[in-house]
């Protein structure tokens, strides 16, 4: 089992849709939760974080944690087809672990206008 | 304050020859991550480091890798004796907790 899964995608959103990303993990200590975006060729953005069960809001950005079921996910409100990217999941392991950073291997999102 | 910077950019190495890539961390962070990526497929963990200290380098290759961070100057990823495998983009990330993570723009590496 991958320590931090995905859908590879791509995920095909119109434009103005709400995209919904998720991601789950494996290790059930782990504490701290990330979402990156990466265009094509470039390096990954850090756009959210999360530490807490429940939603965490960032202007069009929506984060939420459960951490009983050990997911995480991200939905992207009235997308824009900037928002076309490969958007990263990653999952900090506990200190006990030696807190390593550990990505999931992306879920491709196309807006289309 | 200006970003983790990686240099070289751009890397071309004949087979056989030594690769070294340099990560500055942002300043105040003490953390720094490398992580490896080939085309169309998601960040491959390499190595955690603190100052002076290797925490994790399960994600490394057993030979011809090695990595570094010194008490002063950059984060050095050290590639012995290049394969084509080798070829890929590195990125260096710092943070200042080991929670959020900040990424440098990458060294593309390609082997000859």
């Amino acid at each position: 089992q991958k320590e931090v899964e995905q859908n590879s995608g791509p995920l095909s959103v119109p434009e103005g849709a709400i995209a919904s990303l998720n991601c789950t993990y494996s290790d059930r200590g782990s504490q701290s939760f990330f979402w990156y975006r990466q265009y094509s060729g470039k390096s990954p953005e850090l756009i959210m974080s999360i530490y807490s069960n429940g939603d965490k809001e960032d202007g069009r950005f929506t984060a939420q944690l459960n951490k009983a079921s050990q997911y995480v996910s991200l939905l992207i409100r009235d997308s824009q087809p900037s928002d076309s990217a490969t958007y990263l999941c990653a999952v900090n392991s506990p200190p006990a672990a030696g807190n390593k950073l550990t990505f999931g291997g992306g879920t491709r999102v196309l807006v289309k206008p | 304050n200006a970003g983790v910077m990686q240099n070289p950019r751009h890397l071309v190495r004949r087979r056989g020859q030594e690769a070294r890539l340099r990560c500055s961390p942002m300043k105040g962070h003490s953390h720094v991550y490398w992580y490896r990526q080939l085309p169309e497929e998601g960040l491959k963990f390499m190595v955690y480091l603190q100052k002076e200290n290797i925490i994790d380098e399960s994600g490394m290759p057993k030979e011809r890798f090695s990595a570094e961070f010194p008490k002063e100057g950059p984060s050095i990823l050290r590639i012995q004796q290049v394969v084509r495998g080798d070829s890929a983009a590195y990125f260096c990330a710092s943070s200042p907790t080991g929670n959020e993570a900040f990424f440098g723009q990458g060294t593309r590496l390609t082997v000859v």
